[in-house]
């Protein structure tokens, strides 16, 4: 069964303290594995999409990373608009038709305190 | 591109009454899908349909829930009848084609008292 894992649950920052947030994965393949940001009484709106160990992608203040088992997202001198809880996501890479299955991690609330 | 529209965005319900979602999703994409969203299990995949068909309805908690996709641009997710289990946000998202990422709407905040 594929896992996602995202640490920490819960992290606040000072404004402009760059930091890291982690998600672990367990897939039986990995077709891509997606970052997303929900704020509150909101629907998750789309970051990056990563597919293959080694692959960076920027936007703004957002790195996001992957490796062959976690993926990294590397926030640089937040703002407070960027507090939000960020969501990652992974879909596994078996090839029949029907896995089209996202599944989801429980998501890292950050905050960042002016 | 308005995005993914929900309807309503809040909805308070008696136990035992039937409840139905809408969605309309983003024109052009070719996968819909339908969340869950509650404190205690994250986002929960409930059913997707391909091109209007359903495809995976394994999430579909019981049979008290259906979902239905009459058309490219419609879909319901119906509960009857409701109970108080069933108070989450629900989630539906679009997607065109199968390797691309899925864009969520805003939700339905369902209470069912």
């Amino acid at each position: 069964e594929d896992q996602v894992t995202q640490s920490p649950e819960a992290l606040r920052l000072q404004e402009g303290e760059s930091s890291s947030l982690n998600c672990s994965y367990t897939v039986s393949g990995l077709r891509g594995l997606f970052w997303y940001r929900q704020d509150p009484g909101k629907g998750p709106e789309f970051l990056f999409t990563l597919y293959s160990a080694g692959e960076e992608k920027e936007k703004e203040r957002l790195k996001a990373t992957l490796t062959k088992k976690e993926s990294f997202l590397h926030i640089t001198a937040p703002k407070p608009e960027d507090s939000a809880t960020y969501l990652c996501a992974v879909q596994a890479g078996i090839s029949n038709f029907g896995n089209e299955k996202l599944t989801f991690g429980t998501g890292t609330r950050l905050t960042i305190i002016p | 591109d308005a995005g993914v529209i929900q309807s309503p965005r809040h909805e308070v319900t008696e136990m035992g009454q039937e409840v139905t979602l809408r969605c309309k999703p983003i024109s052009g994409h070719d996968y819909l899908f339908w969340y869950r969203q509650t404190m205690m299990r994250g986002l929960e995949l409930l059913i997707y349909f391909n091109n209007n068909v359903p495809i995976d309805d394994s999430g579909m908690p019981e049979d008290r829930f259906s979902a239905k996709m009459p058309n490219a641009s419609f879909s319901t997710l119906k509960i009857q009848p409701s109970e108080p289990r069933d108070s989450a946000v629900y989630f539906c998202a679009s997607r065109q084609g199968r390797f691309y990422e899925q864009y969520f709407g805003p939700g339905t905040r369902l209470t069912v008292t």
